[in-house]
């Protein structure tokens, strides 16, 4: 079975300054999904890589997929305390009961961002 | 993104008894929907895929008896946890695909403390 393992586990930064995510995989990826979670609530969908190389951007936030597509980054530039989360590494694999993939997701790194 | 609502939010209930939670796609036809059990501090565990209009495929070591799961139509699925007892407290969280895409969104989730 697939593992993701992220890293590290938790990051306390302070207001302004980057900050780097990562998540391996155990296996090639068909997909990586970078999510955000609040405490006690539910996911909310970043971004999505599916190609060796990709790297995609929203708003001040970065994910890329090495070429081998065994790794991926998140990137934050200038860190905000509206970034406070915990965000996870989904990797999706064929599922064989219906059109959907199915997701097994890394344990999550909590990131605390100090005003 | 696509919006995908849970209810209910919180639920508190006596052992033995059976609770209901709903999982609904708000814009979307969900041809897919997956249920996951999160502990605190814990990523997210799969629990079952359910397609419209047949049964939910169970992840191994997830009772089906205790845990029935019906997707009845495109934009609702229900999570049914019978006979509850305390160590089924978790936060359980559904998300929803659909049509060509194969990212999942995720619902609010729903706490379950089981006194």
């Amino acid at each position: 079975s697939q593992e993701l393992e992220q890293s590290p586990q938790s990051l306390i930064v302070q207001e302004g300054k980057n900050l780097t995510i990562n998540c391996t995989s155990s296996k090639t990826l068909y997909g990586l999904y970078w999510y955000k979670q609040k405490y006690g609530e539910g996911l909310i969908f970043l971004m999505m890589l599916q190609k060796g190389g990709e790297e995609k951007s929203h708003e001040k936030i970065t994910a890329k997929l090495d070429e081998k597509k065994q790794q991926s980054s998140l990137h934050i530039t200038a860190s905000q305390p509206s970034h406070a989360g915990i965000y996870l590494c989904g990797a999706d694999s064929p599922n064989s009961g219906g059109s959907n993939y199915k997701l097994t997701f890394g344990k999550g790194t909590l990131l605390t961002v100090n005003p | 993104g696509a919006v995908v609502s849970q209810h209910p939010s919180r639920v508190i209930c006596k052992s033995g008894t059976s609770v209901k939670i709903e999982c609904r796609s708000l814009d979307f036809q969900a041809t897919t929907m997956f249920w996951y059990r999160q502990f605190p501090k814990k990523s997210l565990m799969l629990m079952a895929t359910s397609n419209e209009g047949s049964k939910a495929t169970y992840e191994q070591g997830v009772e089906k008896d205790k845990f029935l799961i019906n997707h009845a139509s495109l934009t609702l699925s229900t999570l049914t946890v019978t006979s509850a007892h305390p160590e089924d407290s978790s936060f359980y969280i559904c998300s929803a695909g659909g049509g060509n895409s194969v990212t999942q969104y995720f619902g609010p989730g729903t706490r379950l403390t089981v006194l």
